[in-house]
C-alpha cells in the first residue's frame, strides 16, 4: 500500500524560503510522478509541479520563478523549496501521486497525503 | 492554462437523492477529466478517472460521463456520507487545472 506523509515548519516569515518534504512509502521513488498540490484554507486546489525518476521535473509557470523539486531516493523523498513567501503561499501542501499510465503521461492523482498546513505570517 | 469550471457551486440534498454536478473546461481535453471527493480536514480522493472510469473501492453509486468540454458527475442514492466537497480536474494539458469545487450539503 503506498503511503506518503508531509512534513513542513508550519509558520514561516514572509520573504522567507517554505522546504516542504514528502516521505514514500510502499512504492517506487522512479518510476512515479510525485506532485505537489496546494490549498489555500476554504479555496480550491493549485498544481505546483512534479518530479519524475528523481530529476526530471516540471512547474506551474505561476510558481517557477520561486520553485525547486527535489528527491532524495536514498531516503524515499521527495522534497518542495519555496522562496520569497507572501501571504498567499499560505495553504496546505499535499504531496500526491499523479499515476504514470503504460503509453506515457499521467491521468489522475490516485494516492494523497495528509496535508501539512503552512502559515505565512509575521 | 486550461480554465475549469463547476456548477452548482452548492446543493442541498436530502439522502436517497440522486445530485448531478457539472464541469466545464475551457478547451476540447477529450476525457481527460477527474473527480474528487474531499471531506472537511482531510486529503482529496480520488473517485473517477478519463471520465467516467470508476476508481478501485468507490461504490457504484459515483458515476461520470461527458468528453470534450463538459462532463458531468452523478452520485445516485445520496448517502450520509457523501456530503463533501467535489473537484474536477483537467488531465489533458500541464499545468494540471482544478475546478472550484461543489459542495453537496444536507437539505
Amino acid at each position: 500500500q503506498v503511503q506518503l506523509q508531509e512534513s513542513g515548519p508550519g509558520l514561516v516569515k514572509p520573504s522567507e524560503t517554505l522546504s516542504v518534504t514528502c516521505t514514500v512509502s510502499g512504492d517506487s521513488m522512479d518510476s512515479s510522478y510525485w506532485t505537489w498540490i496546494r490549498q489555500p484554507p476554504g479555496k480550491a486546489l493549485e498544481w505546483i509541479g512534479y518530479i519524475y525518476n528523481g530529476r526530471v521535473t516540471k512547474y506551474n509557470p505561476s510558481l517557477e520563478s520561486r520553485l525547486t523539486l527535489s528527491a532524495d531516493t536514498s531516503k524515499n523523498q521527495v522534497s518542495l523549496k519555496l522562496t520569497s513567501l507572501t501571504a498567499a503561499d499560505t495553504a496546505i501542501y499535499y504531496c500526491a501521486r499523479d499515476r504514470a499510465l503504460i503509453r506515457g503521461g499521467t491521468d489522475a492523482f490516485d494516492v494523497w497525503g495528509q496535508g501539512t498546513m503552512v502559515t505565512v505570517s509575521s | 492554462d486550461i480554465q475549469m469550471t463547476q456548477s452548482p457551486s452548492s446543493v442541498s440534498a436530502s439522502v436517497g437523492d440522486t445530485v448531478s454536478i457539472t464541469c466545464r473546461a475551457s478547451q476540447d481535453i477529450s476525457t481527460w477529466l477527474a473527480w474528487y471527493q474531499q471531506k472537511p480536514g482531510q486529503a482529496p480522493k480520488l473517485l473517477i478517472y478519463v471520465a467516467s472510469t470508476l476508481q478501485s473501492g468507490v461504490p457504484s453509486r459515483f458515476s461520470g460521463s461527458g468528453s470534450g468540454t463538459e462532463f458531468t458527475l452523478t452520485i445516485s442514492s445520496l448517502r450520509p456520507e457523501d456530503f463533501a466537497t467535489y473537484y474536477c480536474q483537467q488531465a489533458h494539458t500541464f499545468p494540471r487545472t482544478f475546478g472550484p469545487g461543489t459542495k453537496v450539503d444536507l437539505k
